[in-house]
């Protein structure tokens, strides 16, 4: 079985400071994973995912992500946050067989405060 | 514009009524999926569709029906919906099933019911 775990229910960050959300994840083999974000009254929106290759991820708005197999974590950073960040992040996983591909296992979410 | 939409975006409605939320799609995936937000439990699955007559259960499947007759919709329907079903729905579609592709979501359709 696959699952994730966000450990962080509310992360709180001054605008300008570098911003991580924590995410880890348990899955047999190789990890698909996923980060979303979700703005207030909208639904959620892609992010970035690592698949393969190299272990630090860049997406959308600055956003970026390293992979660690070795520690089964998958880190959501941005070097300098703005207060148009604050919202609710989710990590997501999915095992690599065929039997898993339908389902995408979400973790519980982060809430992101950036303060002025 | 690519989109998934649902509707209703909003419903209120009573214990054992018969409900239908709708979930479209413009993008021609293969791939749609029905999701249950509730707070400190992040986004459960409840059925996916690989492709068209194609459907499987997800983590949370009890109380909820699914079809997918034409690529394009993939209905919700509550046949007798509880109080415990209220909750924020989702519908998410990917070009294919396959692992590494990218879901894309609707924006989501709070449903309460008394």
């Amino acid at each position: 079985a696959q699952s994730v775990a966000q450990p962080e229910d509310q992360v709180n960050v001054a605008e300008g400071n570098p911003l991580t959300v924590k995410c880890t994840y348990s899955v047999s083999g190789n990890p698909y994973l996923f980060w979303y974000v979700q703005y207030p009254n909208r639904g959620l929106q892609f992010l970035l995912k690592y698949i393969t290759g190299d272990n630090l991820v860049k997406g959308s708005y600055g956003f970026e992500a390293e992979f660690n197999k070795s520690q089964t974590s998958f880190h959501l950073k941005k070097p300098s946050a703005l207060v148009s960040d604050s919202a609710l992040y989710f990590c997501a996983v999915r095992g690599p067989s065929t039997d898993s591909w339908g389902k995408l296992q979400f973790g519980a979410g982060t809430q992101v405060v950036v303060t002025p | 514009e690519a989109q998934v939409t649902q509707n209703p975006r909003y419903l209120i409605t009573v214990t054992g009524k018969k409900l239908t939320v709708t979930c479209s799609q413009n993008m021609n995936h293969e791939y749609m999926s029905w999701y249950r937000q509730d707070p400190g439990l992040g986004l459960r699955q409840i059925y996916y569709s690989m492709n068209v007559e194609v459907t499987d259960k997800g983590d949370v499947p009890e109380g909820y029906k699914v079809s997918r007759k034409e690529k394009r919709n993939f209905p919700l329907i509550l046949e007798s919906p509880s109080p415990n079903q209220t909750s924020l729905y989702f519908c998410a579609s990917s070009l294919s099933s396959g692992g590494t592709d990218t879901q894309y979501f609707g924006p989501g359709t709070r449903l309460t019911v008394l």
